[in-house]
């Protein structure tokens, strides 16, 4: 079975730009999650889509977006980028049925903003 | 409202050492507790998990029992090697929203040899 795939891997942006993140979940599993990866906050939640549906969201600012696309698929979208959206931001994806089910992470997009 | 909270790193051992993570956190009910690890420029993955009191979740020579009554689930093993070095992550999932995840800050974990 094919893991978590998030594309681009790596993205340089200049401040004030928009861009935009991909990620196709594992085959089956229809909750995704993003998250923003920072060395100074740790991991934080930005937000969780169920059948194309945000389900949960974290504390981060309107210029954070995302969707998901009726066969699981996500993107997320940055609008207005500044300096500290640099950041890895990963995508999980997960069953979503029961307690105690995990998330299965991607690799990461790696996005700096110059 | 719900948190984790991990020990600082780095922690640096000597290969064949006792590894010890303290992670505690504070959720309502009985949340379902997770380890992850990060290995250098990849994803997280889990490691192990528990989801009720008194579980002992293990893998990979890994073990952490979920305590209720400390509110914790510290990260153990009995003999640490140079591959296990890598950024270990404690987290819980609600239990009435068990889709929603918080992580811990991360442990980075350096084993010489």
């Amino acid at each position: 079975k094919a893991g978590v795939t998030q594309t681009p891997r790596y993205l340089i942006k200049t401040r004030g730009q928009q861009v935009t993140l991909s990620c196709s979940p594992i085959s089956g599993h229809r909750s995704v999650s993003w998250y923003q990866q920072t060395p100074g906050q740790g991991l934080q939640f930005l937000f969780e889509y169920f059948s194309e549906t945000q389900r949960n969201k974290g504390n981060f600012p309107g210029r954070f977006s995302g969707r998901q696309f009726s066969n699981s698929r996500s993107e997320m979208n940055v609008s207005t980028l500044e300096l500290g959206d640099s950041a890895l931001y990963l995508c999980a994806s997960s069953l979503a049925g029961t307690p105690g089910h995990e998330q299965y992470f991607g690799p990461g997009t790696r996005l700096t903003v110059t | 409202g719900n948190s984790v909270t991990q020990m600082e790193g780095p922690v640096t051992l000597s290969e064949e050492a006792f590894l010890t993570i303290n992670c505690t956190y504070t959720a309502t009910g009985y949340p379902s507790l997770f380890w992850y690890v990060q290995y250098p420029g990849e994803g997280l993955q889990l490691l192990l998990k528990a989801t009720k009191a008194d579980d002992k979740g293990s893998n990979k020579g890994f073990e952490a029992t979920y305590r209720k009554e400390t509110t914790s689930f510290h990260l153990e093993k009995g003999s640490v090697q140079v591959s296990d070095s890598a950024v270990y992550f404690c987290a819980l999932s609600e239990q009435n929203n068990f889709n929603k995840f918080y992580f811990g800050s991360g442990t980075k974990l350096n084993v010489k040899p």
